[in-house]
């Protein structure tokens, strides 16, 4: 079992609906990051959370450390969302700060117009 | 300002050759790690550098694998005699401490990657 599981796996959606993906983990962490990697491989940070929710635009993400699992919500979406959400776990060795990433197997969204 | 660099941006190799790949961090980011991305594979973590400590090398797949950071920013990852199973895209991220703040992790910043094909 991946300590990082995500899911779906794949999801595809119209524009301006609501979407949940919802990534759970088995390891103790200090934080829990939300990546989006589009087509051309970049991949940029959404969210680095460690208790509660975190709003940016229409991207919202949660995290219950309890259960550990954690959601991003993205609303009213639109295509250009379309791209793979990786959620990852700082894990591990912990120095002054930094700290490996763990990485779920990515969930690609395609939103159609 | 400048973002995480990374060169050359693609790599083709004959199996069996060394190659190093360079990452250039943003500056004054005391952290740099390196993760690969396989075809149609997830994200896994190589190692990373945090200031003058000693690297986590615990993601090193092989004794081929090795990694240098000179001077506290620019770091080097040096593939020894190349396998076909090592193309992939090396992606390089740095990050900073958090206002300052030891004990809490950071925002990782990740570079446009080097896709290596190793034929």
């Amino acid at each position: 079992k991946n300590e990082v599981e995500q899911s779906p796996q794949n999801l595809t959606a119209q524009e301006g609906e609501f979407i949940t993906i919802n990534c759970s983990y088995s390891v103790g962490i200090s934080a829990l990051h939300w990546l989006q990697q589009h087509p051309g491989g970049g991949i940029v940070s959404l969210f680095m959370l460690s208790s509660g929710k975190k709003k940016h635009g229409r991207l919202i993400a949660t995290i219950n450390i309890q259960e550990k699992h954690s959601s991003l919500h993205i609303t009213a979406s639109h295509p250009r969302d379309s791209a793979v959400y990786i959620c990852a776990v700082g894990a591990g060795s912990f120095i002054q700060g930094a700290q490996k990433l763990v990485f779920g197997q990515g969930t690609r969204l395609t939103i159609n117009p | 300002g400048a973002g995480v660099s990374q060169s050359p941006s693609n790599k083709v190799t004959e199996k069996g050759k060394d190659v190093e790949l360079r990452c250039d961090p943003i500056s004054g980011h005391t952290a740099l790690y390196w993760y690969r991305q396989s075809l149609g594979q997830g994200l896994e973590f190589l190692i990373y550098f945090q200031g003058n400590s000693a690297p986590d090398k615990s993601g090193l797949p092989s004794d081929r694998f090795s990694a240098e950071r000179t001077g506290g920013s620019v770091s080097t990852l040096t593939i020894q005699r190349t396998q076909q199973e090592d193309s992939a895209v090396y992606l390089c991220a740095s990050s900073s401490l958090a206002g300052g703040h030891a004990l809490r992790t950071d925002t990782q910043y990740f570079g446009p990657g080097t896709r290596l094909t190793v034929l």
